[in-house]
């Protein structure tokens, strides 16, 4: 089935730094969706996009959907401890459901 | 204060015994969802259903069984087929069951098989 690619599987900051992880397909994707999951949690809706070029912004979060919508990626100025967290793409394209990707498991040093 | 409920938060049985999850929501949500969570695996579907009385398998139904008898709840019973069953689980739910609706997770259940 669809699969969609997300990396890094793990990234280390130090606190006031930046973060990206990216999603990838070699298909064409409908949608991508944005979850977050804190540790001990369960994934928490963030954003969608559906519209090719579109960008997206909360706060200190960025989110963007390629071009091809092909990828996607998130990014966060200046971490904050409250970040630490994995975020997960899940990406939407002929099957019917969401796939998720393996996500990117953040960690903030203070 | 609508939601998606598991119980229990963590379960323990022995090999070869069967064991039903439980999710139950108050959010009129028509799709349901169960998925299986391993460490550096992701989010894997396991059984979904889009309307009372009917559900799909997803990509690891095998040694896994769901009802849906009623639209607010959907139990996942791991049987004794389950190969390597000790796992999180997450339900979740959703408005509609196509990939552009929002789920909505519950708080998971953590299950071990000794």
């Amino acid at each position: 089935g669809q699969q969609v690619m997300q990396i890094p599987q793990y990234q280390h900051v130090q606190e006031g730094e930046d973060f990206t992880t990216y999603c990838n397909s070699s298909t064409t994707l409908s949608n991508i969706q944005w979850y977050k999951q804190r540790p001990g949690g369960h994934p928490v809706f963030l954003i969608q996009l559906v519209k090719s070029g579109e960008v997206k912004k909360q706060k200190r979060l960025t989110f963007q959907f390629g071009e091809a919508k092909k990828n996607s990626s998130l990014h966060i100025t200046a971490t904050q401890t409250t970040d630490v967290g994995t975020y997960f793409c899940a990406a939407g394209a002929g099957s019917y459901q969401l796939t998720f990707g393996k996500g990117t498991k953040l960690s903030v040093i203070p | 204060d609508g939601g998606i409920t598991q119980s229990p938060k963590y379960l323990f049985r022995k090999e070869g015994q069967n064991v039903t999850l439980s999710c139950e929501q108050n959010l009129n949500h028509d799709a349901m969802y169960w998925y299986r969570q391993d460490p550096g695996q992701g989010l894997r579907l396991i059984y979904y259903s889009q309307i009372v009385n009917d559900f799909q398998k997803g990509d690891i139904a095998e040694g896994y069984s769901v009802s849906r008898e009623k639209k607010e709840s959907f139990p996942l019973t791991v049987t004794s087929a389950q190969k390597n069953p000790t796992a999180f689980y997450l339900c979740a739910s959703s408005i509609g069951s196509g990939y552009t609706d929002t789920q909505y997770f519950g708080p998971g259940t953590r299950l071990t098989v000794l």
